[in-house]
């Protein structure tokens, strides 16, 4: 199976910064990728699907972008409820497979 | 707006069934996939598999001759089942739905916990 694996595990920044999270494949996943953000006790959401995407209703400070086995999810300016963990995952092999996830705390 | 509600034991002794349902609301049950994705604690997300409502599925091949899936279109219920069940199997389990067998998964419950211990 491909192994997602997700860097750094936990990003420390401050609202209104700049958050870069990366996702590689261990195989490529052409731009089957998908970011879903989860935050305790709440369902996972998804963000982003075909490595760039938005998902009804995300905002536009959340962009994705990559191919092949390099991804990444940019929030270009941290707003106080992104903070949460986030999780990518590659659709273009069976099964279907998810990263650690990186954690964005303040 | 989908939603989708888990429901089932939280505890489940070794070797015995786990057993699951997910009630769908505000969605067609017969336009969906409906899948199934669990957590360990203190691990990442795993892919258990999914169901059509034709009955169509597609299994974890990890967890393959262990795992049933079923719909139930009439209750607007799918659900889960995962035989001789170990430690390893104590996780937050989701339901979720997405609209072709992609898994892009749109649509997620918020989780239940089940604990296999004796």
């Amino acid at each position: 199976e491909i192994v997602m694996t997700q860097s750094p595990a936990t990003l420390s920044i401050s609202p209104g910064e700049r958050g870069t999270l990366s996702c590689r494949a261990s195989q490529g996943v052409s731009s089957n990728l998908a970011w879903y953000q989860h935050k305790p006790g709440q369902a996972p959401r998804l963000l982003i699907f075909d490595t760039s995407t938005r998902a009804t209703g995300i905002p536009a400070r959340f962009s994705g972008s990559g191919s092949g086995t390099e991804f990444t999810l940019t929030i270009s300016s941290l707003q106080s409820e992104d903070f949460a963990l986030y999780y990518c995952q590659q659709y273009n092999n069976w099964p279907r497979t998810f990263g650690g996830g990186t954690k964005v705390e303040i | 707006q989908v939603q989708l509600q888990e429901s089932g034991p939280g505890l489940v002794k070794p070797s015995e069934t786990l057993s699951l349902t997910c009630t769908v609301s505000g969605g067609s049950i017969t336009y969906y996939y409906w899948s199934w994705i669990r957590q360990p604690p203190g691990r990442g997300l795993e892919f258990v598999g999914y169901i059509f409502h034709t009955g169509s599925t597609n299994y974890n091949p990890s967890l393959k001759g262990r795992i049933t899936m079923s719909v139930d279109t009439s209750k607007k219920q799918f659900s889960l089942k995962l035989s001789s069940v170990t430690s390893a199997d104590t996780a937050v389990y989701y339901c979720a739905s997405a609209t072709d067998t992609n898994m892009i998964l749109a649509f997620w419950g918020q989780g239940t916990m089940v604990t296999v211990s004796s």
